[in-house]
């Protein structure tokens, strides 16, 4: 059973500060996604990494694909209360049709 | 551009009731997931299926069963309710195995 590891499981900070939330894996993955989802919606795709150390940025959001693709970290400058919401990441394990989520990091950014 | 529609958004069943879950999309994507989220919990994996005609078992898949008759439609069938399923279920779909997956908005079941 491949498995998506976040931590921390939950963040609260103030506005203007900078986070970073990490998904690990004992197992290599072809691609990770990285989504945000606020009460009562479902899941809102951010970014897709498919290259071992891939840098991607989304204004404030800086996301890493881990070299060995078994891992990524999600940062976030100067965060502001819009960023609150349940972020996860979940990914397309290899040799499988499985497209499974990590446990979850739930931010609250306080004005 | 309607994306992936599900229905009902709210049902309330009574244990040992069956009801169907519709999911639809339009996007002609291949790939299709049935998620449940209890409260403050991330997704866990139902059924999937990678085409019409192909479908397979997640992490959770005992008490539901799930068709794939047409690459736009992926309904989630809940055979016997039991109060363990209450939970948000997520219908999604996505293009490929490298992509990520477009999310409905949900369907909210109490099973009492």
């Amino acid at each position: 059973t491949q498995l998506l590891e976040q931590s921390p499981q939950f963040l609260s900070i103030q506005e203007g500060e900078n986070l970073t939330v990490y998904c690990n894996s004992s197992s290599v993955f072809s691609s990770l996604q990285w989504y945000r989802q606020e009460p009562g919606e479902g899941p809102v795709l951010l970014v897709t990494v498919v290259t071992g150390g891939e840098v991607k940025k989304l204004k404030r959001l800086t996301f890493q694909f881990g070299d060995a693709r078994n891992d990524s970290s999600l940062h976030i400058t100067a965060a502001q209360p819009g960023d609150t919401g349940l972020y996860l990441c979940a990914g397309w394990g290899s040799g499988t049709y499985k497209y499974i989520f990590g446990t979850g990091t739930r931010l609250k950014v306080l004005a | 551009n309607a994306g992936v529609t599900q229905t009902p958004k709210f049902q309330v069943l009574k244990t040992g009731q069956s009801m169907t879950l519709q999911c639809a999309q339009d996007m002609n994507h291949e790939y299709m997931s049935w998620y449940r989220q209890d409260p403050g919990m991330g997704l866990r994996l139902i059924h999937y299926s990678v085409g019409a005609g192909i479908t397979d078992q997640g992490e959770v898949p005992n008490g539901y069963n799930v068709s794939r008759s047409t690459t736009e439609d992926f309904p989630l069938r809940l055979l016997s309710a039991a109060p363990s399923q209450t939970s948000v279920y997520f219908c999604a779909s996505s293009a490929d195995s490298r992509s990520g997956y477009t999310f409905g908005s949900g369907t909210r079941l109490t099973v009492v």
